[in-house]
């Protein structure tokens, strides 16, 4: 089983605050991820990193950024948090293999409002 | 653009019924695809399915992957209450590590 955790859990913050999500995985994965999926919809990739130092922007525009320092750490921030932003987070990783035979490992998810 | 589509989007069965999703895709260098069951929250992986090992199967559950069609089913025999979630098909292509997702079918198994 999968060792990928998500704090908070839930989190409601007004507008304008600057907010933090993080993941943290033990199993030593490389690539980490970022989703964005809105209730009943799809899960749209905004994240991803490749390793430590190395974060692109994924599918979907967002305005969040990300972090890669440390291997198992992959931290989301959102500099100043609208209603927009209303959404589930969800973060997971991969095995170093790479060349699309990954299966990506889900955390639980943060899901976030913003009033 | 790599596009994944599932159908149907959602379901009404009994316990004991036997159940049939599709997933069909357009990808770039085709490498891999994937099947996940989501409940309440997180995605929880299911099978992998690539040129090597196009059928998978785990219990009740299995799965087969069509490249003339480019597309996938899941089956899930036996239904029970507990086989209720969306089930989400991804596919991983020439961009590598990225996965991209469908929308999904959303399964519901009544007693």
């Amino acid at each position: 089983e999968a060792d990928i955790y998500q704090t908070p859990r839930y989190l409601v913050i007004g507008t304008g605050k600057k907010i933090t999500l993080e993941c943290s995985q033990t199993m030593g994965h490389d690539k980490m991820y970022w989703y964005q999926q809105d209730p009943g919809m799809e899960l749209h990739l905004i994240h991803y990193s490749y390793g430590v130092n190395s974060t692109e922007k994924g599918d979907l525009s967002s305005e969040s950024t990300v972090s890669r320092i440390r291997t198992e750490h992959f931290p989301l921030t959102l500099e100043s948090a609208r209603p927009s932003h209303t959404s589930q987070y969800l973060c997971a990783s991969s095995e170093p293999r790479g060349g699309g035979y990954n299966e990506q490992f889900f955390g639980p998810g943060t899901r976030l409002t913003v009033l | 653009e790599d596009k994944v589509v599932q159908s149907p989007l959602s379901l009404v069965v009994h316990e004991g019924d036997t159940v049939t999703l599709n997933c069909s895709y357009e990808v770039t260098n085709f490498r891999s695809l994937l099947w996940y069951k989501q409940e309440k929250k997180a995605p929880t992986f299911l099978f992998m399915l690539t040129s090597s090992g196009i059928e998978k199967k785990s219990g009740r559950l299995s799965s087969i992957l069509d490249k003339k069609e480019l597309s996938s089913i899941l089956n899930i025999t036996a239904t029970q209450t507990g086989d209720s979630a969306i089930y989400l098909c991804a596919t991983g292509g020439a961009a590598g590590n990225k996965l991209t997702f469908g929308g999904g079918t959303r399964v519901l198994v009544k007693p």
